[in-house]
């Protein structure tokens, strides 16, 4: 089975605060993904990676940045975070690009 | 126009009711089509891919129009398990993106 582990479910920081959410995944899948979920705009592709040290920016990068050291790690930074930055994100991992997509449980960030 | 649309529901259907839902998307590049489904403040898990000619696991069948542009899950039998928000998710023409709808949501009622 596949399993995609994120490092808190439930985090609550600052405004301005330096946030990293990491993302580790054990399959030696090549591809990694992160996502916020918010209700009613769904799920949006903030950044993903198709390789090691390699990144490309999704749909909404602004504010974000991530790094992929590890082929099984995949951290997204937030250098300030603001309070619109509050959301469910999620980190997701595939074997080949367009393919299936395994979601780890979500980190639900609350930015006071 | 978003590139993969779901009418948002929620489909209140009773126990042992079909029930089908319909997604349409944009791009007619796209080459993978996917089901997942949601349960509430859990992450999304593959329900279904979605091939060409259709296919079928157990009492859910996914269909593919490709002409049309949309595509169709169709769960027989509905059980009280089977409430979820159900995402029809597409990849974007010939990247890796995958884009998701918004979901429907499906109640089942006893």
């Amino acid at each position: 089975d596949v399993k995609v582990t994120q490092s808190s479910r439930y985090l609550v920081k600052r405004t301005g605060e330096k946030v990293f959410l990491e993302c580790v995944q054990d399959m030696d899948h090549e591809n990694m993904f992160w996502y916020r979920q918010d209700p009613g705009l769904g799920l949006r592709l903030i950044y993903f990676s198709y390789d090691v040290k390699m990144k490309e920016k999704g749909d909404i990068p602004e504010g974000y940045s991530v790094s992929r050291e590890k082929k099984e790690r995949f951290s997204l930074i937030l250098e300030s975070a603001s309070t619109n930055q509050t959301s469910m994100y999620l980190c997701a991992s595939s074997p080949l690009p367009k393919d299936t997509q395994y979601f780890g449980p979500g980190t639900r960030l609350t930015v006071l | 126009r978003k590139e993969v649309e779901q009418d948002p529901g929620p489909f209140n259907v009773p126990e042992g009711a079909t029930v089908a839902f319909n997604c349409t998307y944009s791009n007619s590049a796209s080459q993978s089509f996917f089901w997942y489904r949601q349960d509430c403040r859990k992450e999304p898990k593959l329900l279904m891919s979605v091939y060409s000619s259709g296919n079928e696991d157990g009492r859910f069948t996914a269909q593919l129009n490709r002409a049309s542009q949309y595509i169709s899950l169709l769960i027989r039998d509905s059980k009280l398990s089977d409430s979820a928000t159900y995402l029809c998710v597409v990849n974007s023409g010939n990247t890796g993106k995958l884009i998701f709808g918004q979901g429907t949501t499906l109640q089942v009622k006893p």
